[in-house]
């Protein structure tokens, strides 16, 4: 198994342009999210996903949207970057709800920089 | 929402040393605390979690205690080693709204040799 994929790895755009960011994973996880990483800042929650066709705000939505057509893949689209956009991006998933299967697995992530 | 606080930012100790990272939380309801570590280039990787009706967890040499009624939960790392060097997260979730993690800011943990 592949795990969680990410793609691409390093992105440069400039202001004002727009890109897709896909999280692929093969483990047949229900839920999935998008995280943004930014320096004394932590892991911060863009998007989430409980399943197919189901798509929730997280922490800090603004700025960007999300798609969850297939179960394996979760996609983050950036409509016109901005260079407050600039962070990494990490996509994760899990199994399901609460319980047991409360580990979250994590993609490499996606490094961006907008100018 | 959730708040979770991490201390300290950096903490340096020698090999063969402890570290001890500390976090508090402000829910009350949430009941699942797990530890990332996140090498450099790489997604975070859990290493221990906790559930809120267990005091104490150990895996060989990571410990967590977690002090439900101060909301504060902490790891333990014993006889550091170098590959021990990494960034430490630690969350909070409560039940529902997609299990959804809050982490804390994070702590650059370096082990000298």
């Amino acid at each position: 198994n592949a795990g969680v994929t990410q793609t691409p790895k390093f992105r440069v755009l400039k202001t004002g342009q727009s890109m897709t960011l896909l999280c692929a994973q093969d483990m047949n996880h229900e839920y999935m999210y998008w995280y943004r990483q930014d320096p004394g800042m932590g892991l911060r929650l863009i998007h989430y996903s409980v399943g197919e066709g189901t798509t929730a705000k997280g922490e800090v939505p603004d700025g960007y949207n999300v798609s969850r057509l297939k179960k394996q893949n979760f996609l983050l689209g950036l409509e016109s970057a901005a260079p407050s956009q600039t962070s990494v991006y990490l996509c994760a998933s899990k199994l399901r709800g609460g319980g047991a299967d409360n580990e979250q697995f994590f993609g490499p992530g996606t490094r961006l920089t907008v100018l | 929402g959730e708040n979770v606080e991490q201390h300290p930012s950096t903490l340096s100790v020698q090999e063969g040393d402890s570290a001890v990272i500390k976090c508090t939380y402000s829910d009350s309801a949430s009941n699942y605390f797990p530890w990332y570590k996140q090498e450099l280039g790489k997604g975070p990787q859990l290493i221990i979690d906790i559930r809120s009706n267990v005091g104490e967890k150990k895996d060989q040499r990571i410990a967590v205690t977690l002090n439900k009624t101060a909301k504060h939960f902490s790891l333990h790392i014993t006889e550091t080693q170098p590959e021990d060097s990494a960034v430490y997260f630690c969350a909070a979730s409560r039940p529902g709204g997609g299990n959804k993690l809050t982490f804390g800011t994070g702590t650059q943990l370096k082990v000298e040799l």
